[in-house]
């Protein structure tokens, strides 16, 4: 079955750096785009990167865009997040999700439908 | 950017009733649009892909509708299990609608 496991969080202080992991089995993980969503202590969710499967492709949010990196290792399955210029508001539960098969168009590459348990990062001094 | 935005926020449902959530684009996304449920302390399940596909797995209680710029979520005869807060997403995310069971 499609298993996603997120590593990394932590606190960290505004200004610092942090990298997320996720760990992906139970399907062939270079075949698919990957996502990373967040969620603010008690709001709701909030899209902030996708990566395409050969990694030729990623975009990002706005509020993300030039301090966030997304990036993938199909070798070791694995996708990551560097997160620099950490700030407050960036405080949030980290989900890794698993995107559409391969090719997609537009919003379709949006899509996600398996999510992993999410990983915490409290950033405050 | 689209904007989603779901009606209601809140809705306090007996279990067996109907339960109706609605998402409105700012513009139109075709059949662009996908249903997640968030039950407390866990993390998001996909229910429906593409305005009415249902996902692997998912009861046959939850259906939805919709095309264009308005889309309807249908949890037909509530349950316990069903509390939770569901959410709407194009590119971005709805609000979310929280059902709590009375």
């Amino acid at each position: 079955q499609v298993q996603l496991v997120e590593s990394g969080g932590g606190l960290v202080k505004p200004g610092g750096s942090l990298r997320l992991s996720c760990a992906a089995s139970g399907f062939t993980f270079s075949d698919y785009y990957m996502s990373w969503i967040r969620q603010a202590p008690g709001k709701g969710l909030e899209w902030v990167s996708y990566i395409s499967s050969a990694s030729v492709y990623t975009i990002y949010a706005d509020s993300v865009k030039g301090r966030f990196t997304i990036s993938r290792d199909n070798a070791k399955n694995s996708l990551y997040l560097q997160m620099n210029s950490l700030r407050a508001e960036d405080t949030a539960v980290y989900y890794c999700a698993r995107g559409p098969l391969r090719g997609c168009d537009g919003s379709s590459c949006y899509f996600v439908d398996y999510w992993g348990q999410g990983t915490l990062v409290p950033v405050s001094s | 950017e689209i904007v989603l935005t779901q009606s209601p926020d809140f809705q306090s449902v007996t279990p067996k009733e109907k339960v109706t959530i609605t998402c409105r684009a700012s513009q139109s996304i075709g059949t662009g649009l996908h249903w997640y449920q968030q039950r407390p302390d866990q993390s998001p399940k996909l229910l429906i892909k593409y305005a009415s596909q249902p996902f692997s797995g998912v009861p046959s209680r939850f259906s939805g509708t919709g095309s264009g710029t308005d889309f309807t979520l249908t949890i037909d005869g509530l349950e316990a299990e069903d509390a939770a807060t569901y959410y709407c997403h194009h590119e971005t995310f709805g609000q979310g609608t929280k059902v709590e069971i009375k």
